[in-house]
C-alpha cells in the first residue's frame, strides 16, 4: 500500500524567511503533484513533477522530485503572507489500464506572520 | 470555459439515507474520479471513471457507488450513511485514461451526516 507523509504538518513562519515542506512516498513512482487549498476551498494545483530531477518553479514556489529517494520538496523563498494556505503533495497509484488515482499526504498547515 | 462543477454546495442527511452527489467534469475531459476530504485531512481516493466504467477503487466499501454518464459527467452515491461519512466530496477531471497532465478539482460537496 502507498503511503504517503508530508513534514512539517504544521508550520509557522514569518515573512521574508525561506522554508523546504518535504513529500516522501514509500513505493515506485514518477510522477507527483503538488496542490494548494485554502480554508473552506477547493484544491488548486501548483506543479505536476513527471520525471527524475524535474525542477519547477512558479513565483516563490520551486518544486522537485528525487524518484529514487522517493522524495518531493517544496521550497519557499522569501515567504509573503498570501503563501498562507495547506500544501498538499500527491502521488499517482497506477493500475492496470493506465487508472491513476491519487494517494495524498496529509498536508502541510503553512501561517506566514508579518 | 468552464472548470469542473459539483452539485448541490451543501448538503444535510440523517445516519441511515442515502446520498447522490454529481460532478460535470472540464470541458474536453472525459476521465472523473472522486475524492473524500475528511475535516483538517488530505483526499482519499474513491475511485475512477472512464468510458462509464469504474477503471480503479480506492479502499471503500460498497456503500460507495458511482456512474458515468455519456456526457462525461457522474454521479456518487452513498448508502446507508454514517457520522463518519460528514466530509467534502471533491471531483478531479482529466483528459484521457493514461494521460499525464494534471488534474483538476471541483469546488465540492460538504456533505454532514447528523
Amino acid at each position: 500500500e502507498l503511503k504517503v507523509e508530508q513534514n512539517p504538518l504544521f508550520l509557522s513562519m514569518q515573512e521574508g524567511k525561506n522554508y523546504t515542506i518535504y513529500c516522501n512516498y514509500s513505493t515506485t513512482s514518477d510522477r507527483l503533484y503538488w496542490y494548494r487549498q485554502d480554508p473552506g476551498k477547493s484544491l488548486e494545483s501548483l506543479f505536476v513533477l513527471l520525471s527524475n530531477g524535474a525542477v519547477k518553479q512558479e513565483g516563490r514556489l520551486m518544486a522537485s522530485l528525487d524518484t529514487k529517494a522517493r522524495l518531493s520538496t517544496l521550497h519557499i523563498t522569501a515567504a509573503v503572507h498570501d503563501l498562507s494556505a495547506t500544501y498538499f503533495c500527491a502521488v499517482v497509484v497506477y493500475s492496470g489500464g493506465g487508472a491513476d488515482g491519487l494517494t495524498f499526504g496529509k498536508g502541510t498547515h503553512l501561517i506566514i506572520q508579518p | 470555459d468552464a472548470g469542473v462543477t459539483q452539485s448541490p454546495t451543501h448538503l444535510i442527511k440523517t445516519r441511515g439515507q442515502q446520498v447522490t452527489l454529481r460532478c460535470s467534469p472540464k470541458s474536453g475531459h472525459d476521465t472523473v474520479s472522486w475524492y473524500q476530504q475528511a475535516l483538517g485531512q488530505g483526499p482519499q481516493f474513491i475511485f475512477q471513471y472512464y468510458e462509464e466504467e469504474e477503471r480503479q477503487r480506492g479502499n471503500f466499501p460498497d456503500r460507495f457507488s458511482g456512474h458515468q454518464f455519456p456526457n462525461y459527467s457522474s454521479e456518487l452515491n452513498v448508502n446507508a450513511l454514517l457520522l463518519g461519512d460528514s466530509a467534502l466530496y471533491l471531483c478531479a477531471s482529466r483528459p484521457g485514461l493514461a494521460g499525464v497532465g494534471e488534474q483538476f478539482f471541483g469546488p465540492g460537496t460538504r456533505l454532514t451526516v447528523l
